[in-house]
């Protein structure tokens, strides 16, 4: 059974604090993406990676970082975090193989900046 | 913004009715995907339509689309309580030198399946 898993399901964090979000996929996926989703807002996406140590910008960088430096792992960072970071963070993974491809999601972190 | 947009935002209906949710979309696409999400969890991917398709089935559900007018719905036939959720179109392009496909999403509809 094809798995993305996600370091936390809940997060409390402080203003200005570094955060680390970590993703994990079980299914030799090339393409790795984070979203966060907020209501009235959907989903946008932050960033996503297509292979290790690659990286693009998605819709809102800014704020945040990423790594991937192994395959499977896919993590997330708040240098700094602030009040507006609180959201909902999830972490999708998709095959570069097929033409047509699904994104497989993790169960998602909530994130609450204090 | 090349997002697209669901129509109803939210639907309420009674166990047994078909549900039937909108989507619309700015650009050309490669194929529209729909997902549903449980309230607080990760996305799951329902069904996907490629550009050179109308009709869609896949158990209980039908996605139409209709390039024309960047439009797709998404039918629920004989609804469930356990249909409850949200549902999501998500439009595929092409992006950056490496061709990962990006994935954008609309705002969402709420469904309701009351008992």
């Amino acid at each position: 059974d094809v798995k993305v898993t996600q370091s936390s399901r809940y997060l409390v964090k402080r203003t200005g604090e570094k955060v680390f979000l970590e993703c994990v996929q079980d299914m030799d996926h090339e393409n790795m993406f984070w979203y966060r989703q907020d209501p009235g807002l959907g989903l946008r996406l932050i960033y996503f990676s297509y292979d290790v140590k690659m990286k693009e910008k998605g819709d809102i960088p800014e704020g945040y970082s990423v790594s991937r430096e192994k395959k499977e792992r896919f993590s997330l960072i708040l240098e700094s975090a602030s009040t507006n970071q609180t959201s909902m963070y999830l972490c999708a993974s998709t095959s570069a193989h097929r033409s047509y491809n699904e994104q497989f999601f993790g169960p998602g972190t909530r994130l609450t900046v204090l | 913004s090349q997002q697209g947009e669901e129509d109803p935002q939210a639907l309420s209906i009674q166990e047994g009715e078909n549900a039937t949710m909108n989507c619309s979309y700015k650009t050309s696409i490669n194929n529209l995907q729909w997902y549903r999400q449980n309230s607080g969890r990760g996305l799951v991917h329902l069904i996907l339509i490629r550009s050179n398709e109308r009709e869609k089935h896949s158990g209980r559900l039908r996605v139409t689309l209709d390039t024309s007018k960047k439009s797709s719905s998404l039918l629920i036939t004989a609804s469930r309580a356990a249909d409850t959720a949200s549902y999501f179109c998500a439009t595929v392009f092409l992006r950056g030198t490496q061709g990962a496909q990006k994935l954008v999403f609309g705002q969402g509809t709420r469904l309701t399946i009351n008992p």
